[in-house]
């Protein structure tokens, strides 16, 4: 039970943005959206996460919708080394273990 | 972030035989560590949470005799798969984790292949 749906695959040109979506209906209140990429054959990566308000980080921005149902994940200019299966996570604690989806494979066209 | 080694980062192995896959944090004291396993095309799978000095708390469908783990310091856990087989053959993951620590932190991976 993932408790996000994220679109199977997404295309996108190089150094185009590219904005993965996220939902996330039934998110409680305490839950942290986490986004993650992994490469092939690579363990996953940490991307960004947030709780209420937008982030950004040298990898990419979050944008959080206001009433938290829904989520996007902003590669400002997408590169070949961006092509990689993200996930979209809600975690309630740091304790918590992470559930993985399906994810979304981002692919870059050159 | 955090630097999380695991070696080997691939292993082939006969069946019937027993392969052990350490995973360390180098900058990052580890006080749980996460253990998953990744079949092809498939997402990852939780098999097991360790506490450091604990035993480890193995998800439903996880042989917790066959998949032995050891969390015995802050900066290494080894998941040890006895008596492989080919069945057993996947992409093995460690991941540190830590209260407080919202960044999860995760290992290269290590191949397993039974033969």
């Amino acid at each position: 039970d993932a408790k996000t749906t994220q679109p199977n695959s997404m295309e996108s040109n190089e150094e185009e943005p590219v904005h993965l979506p996220c939902n996330h209906s039934t998110i409680s209140g305490t839950d942290y959206i986490h986004w993650y990429r992994q490469l092939p054959s690579q363990g996953p990566e940490y991307v960004i996460h947030g709780l209420t308000s937008n982030v950004n980080n040298r990898m990419a921005s979050l944008a959080i919708a206001e009433d938290r149902k829904s989520s996007t994940l902003i590669l400002h200019r997408a590169t070949l080394r961006d092509a990689a299966v993200y996930y979209c996570i809600l975690r309630p604690d740091s304790n918590y273990q992470l559930i993985w989806g399906a994810g979304t494979k981002l692919i870059i066209k050159p | 972030g955090a630097v999380v080694s695991q070696h080997p980062s691939w292993v082939i192995c006969k069946s019937g035989t027993s392969v052990k896959i350490e995973c360390r944090s180098l900058d990052f004291q580890a006080t749980t560590m996460f253990w998953y396993r990744q079949f092809p095309k498939q997402s990852l799978m939780l098999m097991a949470t360790s506490n450091e000095g604990s035993k480890a708390t193995y998800e439903q469908g996880v042989e917790k005799d066959k998949f032995l783990i050891n969390h015995a310091s802050l900066t290494l856990s080894t998941l040890t798969v006895t008596s492989a087989h080919p069945e057993d053959s996947s992409f093995y993951i460690c991941s540190p984790g830590a209260r407080g620590h919202y960044e999860q932190y995760f290992g290269p991976g290590t191949r397993l292949t039974v033969t």
